[in-house]
């Protein structure tokens, strides 16, 4: 368990609509990553932080903000949800102790009508 | 362009019956091969890190190994429980990017 909770778990908006996801670690790892899973796609990175205000993107960056203010929580926003942004959106640390294997949260399902 | 290709996209078994899932990759310097296990419903679950070559990593009735091209998990007299996603991803060198596959979808029958 790499102590990573995700809220909210579930999210159903409307197209426009802002939406912020958040992702929340306890064991103070520095990197922290947003990923989008889609049917017939795998898991794909939209944006990720290697420290407090210090974030970069993904392969699939377009539509989404992110931030990190604090070492314990890492915020995706989606300025104005479209029906494309409908997906499970899963975080993920790598751990201090193994730098090299990210750990994943169970992740936010969001549903743009 | 680094790609990952699992093969096959879904398998059946039935309980007891051994069989292997397949990760072939392209990319330019691998720094890591990684499996994952995902439940419906659920975040990936890791399961092992390969880093080069000849290498093995083997727990309970699963086995995975690494080729110059390829990774293979075996699984060796599956049970139900062992039904899930299987998902292999790859760590290239300078990036902190994981690009992943599609999955191969396990089921076994009891």
């Amino acid at each position: 368990d790499a102590g990573i909770t995700q809220s909210p778990r579930h999210k159903v908006t409307e197209t426009g609509t802002p939406v912020t996801l958040r992702c929340h670690q306890t064991e103070n790892h520095r990197y922290m990553y947003w990923y989008r899973q889609d049917p017939g796609h795998g898991l794909r990175l939209i944006h990720y932080s290697y420290g407090v205000k210090d974030t970069d993107k993904g392969e699939v960056s377009d539509g989404y903000s992110v931030s990190r203010s604090k070492t314990e929580d890492f915020l995706l926003t989606l300025e104005s949800a479209t029906s494309s942004q409908t997906s499970v959106y899963f975080c993920a640390i790598t751990s201090s102790r193994n730098q090299e294997t990210q750990y994943f949260g169970p992740g936010t399902r969001l549903l743009v009508l | 362009e680094d790609q990952v290709t699992q093969s096959p996209e879904a398998l059946r078994l039935q309980e007891g019956e051994s069989s292997s899932l397949n990760c072939s990759y392209t990319v330019s310097g691998l720094r890591g091969l990684f499996w994952y296990r995902q439940d419906p419903g659920k975040g990936p679950e890791f399961l092992f890190t390969l880093y080069s070559a000849g290498e093995e990593k083997e727990k309970e009735r699963l086995k995975a190994t690494l080729t110059k091209k390829e990774s293979f998990l075996h699984i060796t007299a599956p049970k139900p429980e062992d039904s899930a996603t299987y998902l292999c991803a790859v760590r290239v060198g300078g990036s902190e990017k994981l690009v992943f596959g599609k999955g191969t979808k396990l089921t076994v029958n009891p």
